[in-house]
C-alpha cells in the first residue's frame, strides 16, 4: 500500500514567521499535489509538481519535488492568518491519487 | 461554472441505518470520484468511476457501502448498514481527464456523517 507521511502533523505559528511541511513516502509518483483544505470545503489545488526536482513558486509558497519523484516539500515565508488551513499532498500514480496523513496550520494574528 | 455540488451538507443517523449522498459533477467531467476523510485526516479514496463504469474501488467495504454512476453524470454513495465508525466527511471530486499527470480533482463541499 502506498503511504504518504506529512510532517509536521500540526503546527502553530505566529503572522510574519516562514515554515516548512514534508511529504514523503517510499514510492514514486508521476506527479505531486498540492492542496488546502479550509473548515466545511473541499480541497483546492494550490500546484501540481512533474519533474523531480522541479520547483514552484505561488507568491508566499514555494514547492519542491524531490528528485526521486517520492518527496515533496511546501515553503512559506512571511505566513499570515489567511494561510491557516489542512495542507494535503498526494501523489498521482496510475489512474489514482494517494493523498497525505495532512499539516493542520494556524497562524495566529 | 458550475461547481461539484453535494446533498445532504450533513446528515445524523442511528448505526444500523441506513444513507444515501448524492454528487453532481462539473458538466463535462468524465472522471467522478468519492472520498472518505475522518477528521483531521488526508481523504481516502473509496471508488473512482470513468464515465459510468468503475476503475477502482480497491478501497470500498463492499459489504456495506455502494456507489453508482448510471448515467455518468451524478452519482449516489450509499451505506447500509451504518456503523459508528463510519462518522466522517464523504468528498465527492471530478477531473476533466484520466490520464496521467493532467489532472486536477474539484471537490465538492461534502456531506458530513454522523452515526450515534
Amino acid at each position: 500500500t502506498q503511504l504518504l507521511e506529512q510532517s509536521p502533523q500540526f503546527l502553530s505559528i505566529q503572522e510574519g514567521e516562514n515554515l516548512t511541511v514534508y511529504c514523503n513516502s517510499s514510492s514514486v509518483f508521476s506527479s505531486l499535489q498540492w492542496y488546502r483544505q479550509e473548515p466545511g470545503e473541499g480541497p483546492v489545488l494550490l500546484v501540481t509538481v512533474v519533474t523531480g526536482g522541479e520547483v514552484k513558486k505561488l507568491k508566499r509558497l514555494t514547492f519542491q519535488f524531490g528528485d526521486a519523484r517520492k518527496d515533496s516539500s511546501l515553503h512559506i515565508t512571511a505566513a499570515q492568518p489567511g494561510d491557516t488551513g489542512l495542507y494535503l499532498c498526494a501523489g498521482v500514480g496510475t489512474y489514482k491519487y494517494i493523498f497525505g496523513t495532512g499539516t493542520r496550520l494556524k497562524v495566529l494574528a | 461554472e458550475a461547481g461539484v455540488a453535494q446533498s445532504p451538507r450533513y446528515k445524523i443517523i442511528e448505526k444500523r441505518q441506513s444513507v444515501a449522498f448524492w454528487c453532481n459533477p462539473i458538466s463535462g467531467h468524465a472522471t467522478l470520484y468519492w472520498y472518505q476523510q475522518i477528521l483531521g485526516q488526508g481523504p481516502k479514496l473509496l471508488i473512482q468511476f470513468q464515465n459510468n463504469g468503475v476503475v477502482d474501488d480497491s478501497q470500498l467495504p463492499k459489504d456495506r457501502f455502494s456507489a453508482e454512476r448510471l448515467k455518468g453524470v451524478d452519482s449516489t454513495l450509499k451505506i447500509q448498514p451504518a456503523k459508528l465508525e463510519d462518522s466522517a466527511v464523504y468528498l465527492c471530486a471530478s477531473s476533466f481527464h484520466l490520464r496521467e499527470g493532467d489532472h486536477e480533482q474539484f471537490f465538492g463541499p461534502g456531506t458530513r456523517l454522523t452515526v450515534l
